[in-house]
């Protein structure tokens, strides 16, 4: 049972435009997520988090954005630029026996044209 | 800082051989994560150790060992290697009071 699902395998943007990356979970008790950037042949590394009780956080030119009642959250990227190209992946913390794991979706490539 | 060292960094093993996969970060972090990655799963959690002196199952544990040699080591134990087994692995720390975690650079292990 997937709990974290990011359903879009790929997104291709073209530099200077949004790019924006989705993420939906199941279970209601998560209360923190986070989104992870992977680059080939590098370990993720942290982007961008939201607490459970926000429903916007922003980090120049990245926001996460929380629509609990949808149990859906999206990343914005803009501009998005070329070096913005990499594997993003959602997590989520929370629920019953909670000791700071965190769960991943399938991630997102993103390829950013020039 | 190195922050988390993983070693190695690539593996090749025949079915049945066994290998360990080191982890160490010197970050002080109470709390380590052995996760593997696979096209089209994502990160999925092996085995985790909230704290020093306890480990317990992910998501996916069976093949798999782990030991928390100290605060600053956690090591992943393939005994019986598999085919299936082959994937990208990445160890994660982090400190009780964060949500995020730091990865180190991943341990990419072929098994024929």
């Amino acid at each position: 049972d997937q709990q974290v699902k990011q359903n879009s395998p790929s997104l291709s943007v073209q530099e200077g435009r949004i790019s924006i990356l989705n993420c939906d979970y199941t279970n209601s008790m998560f209360d923190y997520f986070l989104w992870y950037k992977k680059y080939p042949a590098e370990g993720p590394t942290f982007l961008i988090s939201i607490s459970s009780i926000k429903d916007k956080n922003e980090d120049g030119r990245f926001t996460v954005f929380l629509n609990k009642s949808a149990k859906h959250l999206s990343l914005h990227i803009v501009p998005s630029q070329p070096g913005d190209s990499a594997v993003y992946f959602c997590a989520a913390s929370g629920g019953s026996g909670n000791t700071g794991k965190l769960i991943f979706g399938q991630g997102t490539t993103l390829q950013v044209k020039p | 800082n190195a922050g988390v060292t993983q070693t190695p960094k690539f593996q090749v093993l025949k079915t049945g051989q066994s290998m360990t996969l080191q982890c160490a970060q010197d970050m002080n972090h109470n709390s380590m994560y052995w996760y593997r990655q696979d096209p089209g799963m994502g990160l999925r959690l092996i085995y985790y150790s909230a704290s020093e002196g306890t480990t317990d199952k992910g998501e996916v544990p069976n093949g798999y060992n782990v030991s928390r040699l100290n605060k600053r080591e956690f090591s992943l134990r393939l005994e019986s290697a598999a085919p299936s087994q082959t994937s990208v692995y990445f160890c994660a720390s982090k400190e009780v009071y964060n949500y995020g975690y730091t990865f180190g650079s991943g341990t990419r292990l072929t098994v024929v």
